[in-house]
């Protein structure tokens, strides 16, 4: 069955400090992976996607992630974390038939300043 | 681009009662819509697919008498959730894309509370 995991429930962070958010997905196929933000009471927020191609992908405020089909990764990263980026961060994973996708469990991050 | 709204927002309603949701692709036609149920502190779980113009594919254990969607143009998808109970309030979700492959987009949400 397809799945997606965040072993991470939640992650607190400082300000300024770097960050990395795991997932981890199990496909019969490469799917494609996406990761999405969630603020509290808004719906989610497109913050990168990979199809194809170069495994590092560059996303919307100043997050990457990287696709390692190996490891059957896709994290999430940013060198330096803002108070802002505080929120729930959704991985997900599609290519099924009728574009369904799956989603991890989400990680809450929290930042001190 | 690639907006989604939803209305309302929020919403309280009495037992019993039903309730639309509407979901709309504001600048984009969106050929599948998907609607998504979110309760506190958990993932998305999904209800259902609409397909423009076609009946709606229902997941597992979501009843497709109770969560009527009506799929009628290509930019607006409706959830009516009928008689609807305390155990219905939850976070509800669409979700848009434009086609098969294509990265889906995700409105506000509305929050349903049923009292």
């Amino acid at each position: 069955a397809q799945s997606v995991t965040q072993p991470d429930i939640h992650i607190t962070v400082s300000e300024g400090a770097s960050l990395e958010l795991r997932c981890n997905y199990s496909y019969g196929a490469t799917p494609y992976l996406f990761w999405y933000v969630q603020s509290p009471g808004q719906g989610l927020q497109l913050l990168l996607k990979y199809f194809s191609g170069d495994t590092l992908v560059q996303g919307i405020k100043g997050f990457e992630a990287e696709f390692k089909r190996s490891q059957s990764s896709f994290n999430l990263r940013k060198p330096s974390v803002h108070w802002s980026d505080a929120a729930e961060y959704f991985c997900a994973a599609g290519g099924t038939s009728y574009g369904k996708l799956t989603f991890g469990q989400g990680t809450i991050l929290t930042v001190h300043p | 681009g690639a907006v989604v709204s939803q209305h309302p927002s929020r919403v309280i309603c009495k037992s019993g009662t039903s309730v639309k949701i509407e979901c709309r692709s504001l600048d984009f036609q969106a050929t599948t819509m998907f609607w998504y149920r979110q309760f506190p502190k958990q993932s998305l779980m999904l209800m259902a697919t609409s397909n423009e113009g076609s009946k709606a594919t229902y997941e597992q254990g979501v009843e497709k008498d109770k969560f009527l969607i009506n799929h009628a143009s290509l930019t607006l998808s409706t959830l009516t959730v009928t008689s609807a109970h305390p155990e219905d309030s939850s976070f509800y979700i669409c979700s848009a894309r434009t086609g098969y492959q294509e990265t889906q987009y995700f409105g506000p949400g509305t929050r349903l509370l049923v009292l």
